[in-house]
């Protein structure tokens, strides 16, 4: 199955600086790939997806980038302003699993003004 | 748009009861379901699959009489927590898709379950 691997684990940054967060999977049919955020005791909420059809996907401060072949993705986020502390996770998923996430173990993400 | 609604969203309750917790996708019809159980400072491990009219699909070492699902209808999922024990004790998260792998799911708010 699916195994999906997170770094950084925690990431302080400061407030203006860029954000990081790496990922890997090791199934090769997987072709869906979410970013979710989640504040404390709150729900994932997604921010971004990329598809495996598509090498980079942008959306304002946020954005995605997929290598399939290396089967690596990364989140990157500029411009960090203290509400985007939080958790992030990253999740991988296949075409023969119903839409089964596989999620990665979360980076927390902690942006200091 | 995609609006999961999850009830409810606290339960406090002594050991041996059995809880229901429900969730609802809103504005769409979910085709598959997905139960989470998530610890302090961990990922969301997923418990179980769950498909409109038929079974659910249990991830290794989720006991199936222990926690039971019904996905009775394309808008409705309810997990229940049979004879509940303080290590039962947890956040539990449902999502909702319409059943693509390329499609995302939607989280509901979560359930905390607190079994004294």
């Amino acid at each position: 199955g699916e195994n999906v691997e997170q770094h950084p684990s925690t990431l302080s940054v400061q407030e203006g600086d860029s954000a990081v967060i790496k990922c890997t999977y090791s199934d090769s049919a997987s072709n869906y790939f979410p970013w979710y955020k989640q504040e404390l005791g709150k729900r994932p909420q997604l921010i971004i997806d990329i598809r495996s059809n598509v090498g980079e996907k942008k959306d304002q401060r946020i954005a995605v980038t997929l290598n399939k072949t290396a089967k690596h993705f990364s989140l990157h986020i500029t411009e960090t302003q203290p509400e985007d502390s939080a958790v992030y996770f990253c999740a991988a998923t296949s075409t023969d699993s119903w839409g089964k996430l596989q999620f990665g173990a979360g980076t927390q993400v902690v942006v200091t003004p | 748009g995609a609006v999961v609604s999850q009830h409810p969203s606290r339960v406090i309750c002594k050991s041996g009861t059995s809880v229901k917790i429900e969730c609802r996708s809103l504005d769409f019809q979910a085709t598959t379901m997905f139960w989470y159980r998530q610890f302090p400072k961990q990922s969301l491990m997923l418990m179980a699959t769950s498909n409109e009219g038929s079974k659910a699909t249990y991830e290794q070492g989720v006991e199936k009489d222990k926690f039971l699902i019904n996905h009775a209808s394309l808008t409705l999922s309810t997990l229940t927590v049979t004879s509940a024990h303080p290590e039962d004790s947890s956040f539990y998260i449902c999502s909702a898709s319409v059943g693509l792998s390329n499609q995302p799911q939607h989280f509901g708010d979560g359930t905390r379950l607190s079994i004294l």
